[in-house]
């Protein structure tokens, strides 16, 4: 399994953007990028997914390197209830299972 | 349809006890995931089913680890024998076959504590 490497923790405000960047310099050409987020005592949920091209949907942005090597995903406005862990994967084209590393930790300061 | 739900939410057992734990998908999703998280770590994924059948396994799901979809809707994940190292979080996910994102909807989870 591809491997992707996070900082284990950021801080940011309220009503601020945030940049969460995700290192994955073996991601082979088939491995989508999926980002998923776990909030305190609950299940994680999903956020956002890519292959090549940036996208966007209503919980946040996904920038994409040119090399596919880095992705970075954007809360536009971070919220206090955008606290969580948030993992990066690569999943390869049809299969089914996630490999989670250990996440980065986002507090949101009021 | 309220999401994907676990039960029991908590459980605590004593070394060498059996525990069952059961999931329910969200009702038309036909792939079903189980995954373990322990304290600070991200979940690991343990087998997956499409339907009833199990079509993959993760290592870490040893022979005392046995889980059954006997008719593809829930799901119950056994652990005969348990251990200390059992102790985790358990969690569930289903997903539909035609989810262009394979996107997986979690449960709360089952925390195990092993005494």
């Amino acid at each position: 399994d591809a491997k992707t490497t996070q900082p284990n923790s950021m801080e940011s405000n309220e009503e601020e953007p945030v940049h969460l960047p995700c290192n994955h310099s073996t991601i082979s050409g088939t491995d989508y990028i999926h980002w998923y987020r776990q909030l305190p005592s609950q299940g994680p949920e999903y956020v956002i997914h890519g292959l090549t091209s940036n996208v966007n949907n209503r919980m946040a942005s996904l920038a994409i390197a040119e090399d596919r090597k880095s992705s970075t995903l954007i809360l536009h406005r971070a919220t206090l209830r955008d606290a969580a862990v948030y993992y990066c994967i690569l999943r390869v084209a049809n299969a089914q299972k996630l490999v989670f590393g250990q996440g980065t930790r986002l507090t949101i300061n009021p | 349809d309220t999401g994907v739900s676990q039960d029991p939410r908590h459980k605590i057992t004593k070394r060498g006890q059996n525990v069952t734990f059961r999931c329910d998908p969200i009702s038309e999703h036909n792939r079903l995931y189980w995954y373990r998280q322990t304290l600070g770590q991200g979940p690991e994924f343990l087998t997956y089913f499409q339907n009833e059948a199990q079509l993959e396994k993760s290592r870490l799901l040893s022979d005392r680890f046995s889980a059954e979809r006997p008719k593809g809707s829930f799901s119950t994940l056994e652990i005969q024998r348990t251990e200390q190292g059992d102790s985790a979080m358990y969690l569930c996910a289903s997903s539909s076959w035609d989810s262009f994102n394979n996107e997986q909807f979690f449960g709360p989870g089952t925390r195990l504590t092993v005494l």
